[in-house]
């Protein structure tokens, strides 16, 4: 069965420095999506940033980076040049090709420090 | 462009009571999605609409839980009567297709508190 485990359930970082959020995750379908979403204390989910299973790169979108580590099946998320308006609540989701349900982990509560 | 909505944000409501909980997605998007959240745990699918078609609803707890999606627009979410494990945060989503890269655009959720 497919599952997402995030096992950091609250992290902190100093303001302006990089911090990993991590991300495991299980599939026996080849082809699949992994999704990162970020909800700050106003409730709403805000994606973030998308890695497909055959990309053969890393997914990056402005200070966020996914190291996308297949053989290990994590997929963690890069948060370079902390701000404190990064302090929010961060799921990783994945979903396989084909299908529409996103499974998603537990999540894990950052805050950043000023 | 409006993002997805949700009404209301918060609810507070007896057991037994009947609560419902109404979405309207990003305009054009025929995909509708309900997730719940129940206190430290992981989101969870509940259904999937196509327009007003439900495509899958096996993550729906109980047919205490009704949805709908009449004219392929809003939808409401229908939990009656509503029991103490039902508390949790309703999540609904949207999507323009699916599959993919397609990402599913969130609404703010309606925490709901069974007493």
């Amino acid at each position: 069965a497919q599952k997402i485990t995030q096992t950091q359930p609250g992290m902190f970082v100093q303001e302006k420095e990089a911090v990993t959020l991590d991300c495991t995750y299980d599939t026996s379908d080849p082809s699949y999506g992994l999704f990162w979403y970020k909800q700050p204390s106003s409730g709403e989910m805000i994606f973030l940033i998308y890695q497909g299973s055959y990309d053969q790169q890393n997914a990056t979108e402005g200070r966020y980076s996914l190291n996308f580590q297949k053989a290990r099946k994590s997929a963690n998320l890069v948060i370079s040049a902390s701000q404190l308006g990064d302090s929010a609540m961060y799921f990783c989701a994945m979903r396989e090709v084909g299908t529409y349900k996103y499974i998603f982990g537990t999540g894990t509560r950052l805050k950043v420090l000023a | 462009e409006a993002g997805v909505t949700q009404f209301p944000s918060h609810s507070v409501i007896e057991k037994g009571q009947t609560v419902t909980l109404r979405c309207d997605p990003i305009s054009g998007h025929d995909n509708l999605y309900w997730y719940r959240r129940v206190m430290g745990k992981e989101i969870k699918f509940l259904l999937h609409f196509v327009k007003e078609s439900k495509q899958d609803e096996s993550g729906m707890p109980n047919n205490r839980f009704l949805a709908e999606r009449t004219g392929g627009t809003y939808s409401t979410l229908k939990v009656q009567p509503a029991e103490l494990e039902d508390s949790g945060v309703y999540f609904c989503a949207s999507s323009q297709g699916i599959g993919g890269s397609y990402e599913q655009y969130f609404g703010p959720g309606t925490r709901l508190t069974v007493t």
